[in-house]
């Protein structure tokens, strides 16, 4: 069955420091893989897609993510923390075949951004 | 803009009540997911429907049941609600997966329901 890590429940940067949020996947197959964003009571907000057009990937607020296949991995990141991206952030892959489009989350990254 | 509105933000229920959460989407979508939030451990699926009163079971079903009688509502009905309920719940809607489109599922603002 598919799954997702996200290494880290909680990071801590600095406003102005880079922000890195770790997800892996278990797929032999690369799912669709996902972004979302949870600000304080809610719901879930996209923050970038992975299409297959392109490994890098930019979203919303200025953050990317990049696709690597021998790793499994679509680590998101922001050059730049700001006070704003405090919220808890979530990696999601959908399996590549089924109609249903189940979305499979990791356990989540809340993210502190102190002054 | 896709909007998903769920009926109550915050919800306390007693012990042994039954509780329907309502959602409503306004995008025509084929897909609507049932979700279960609790800290370190993520979202977890417990029922979707891919079309009117067609529904699945998730990872955790039990203790819930849904209905879906017309294609923008679906709700999710806690039978005798429990304090292990306690939770916030996250409805979903999305359109069908189409070959090769890789298509989010959009969301609600949450209940966050209490049960005592």
């Amino acid at each position: 069955a598919q799954s997702v890590t996200q290494l880290g429940s909680h990071v801590s940067v600095s406003e102005g420091a880079l922000v890195l949020l770790r997800c892996n996947y278990s797929s032999s197959v690369p799912p669709y893989l996902f972004w979302y964003v949870q600000y304080p009571n809610q719901g879930l907000q996209l923050l970038l897609k992975y299409t297959s057009a392109a490994t890098l990937v930019k979203g919303i607020n200025g953050f990317e993510a990049e696709f690597k296949k021998s790793e499994t991995s679509f680590h998101l990141t922001k050059p730049s923390a700001h006070m704003s991206d405090a919220a808890e952030y979530f990696c999601a892959v959908r399996p590549f075949s089924g109609g249903y489009n189940k979305l499979i989350f990791g356990a989540g990254t809340r993210l502190a951004v102190h002054p | 803009d896709v909007k998903v509105t769920q009926s109550s933000r915050y919800l306390v229920k007693r012990t042994g009540e039954k509780v329907f959460l309502e959602c409503v989407q306004d995008m025509d979508h084929e897909n609507m997911f049932w979700y279960r939030q609790d800290p370190g451990l993520g979202l977890r699926l417990i029922y979707f429907s891919y079309d009117v009163k067609m529904k699945e079971k998730g990872d955790i079903p039990e203790g819930y049941s849904v209905s879906r009688e017309k294609k923008e509502r679906f709700s999710l009905i806690l039978e005798s609600a429990s304090t292990n309920q306690t939770s916030m719940y996250l409805c979903a809607s999305s359109p069908l997966l189409l070959q090769g489109k890789n298509t989010e599922a959009f969301f609600g603002q949450g209940t966050r329901l209490t049960v005592v």
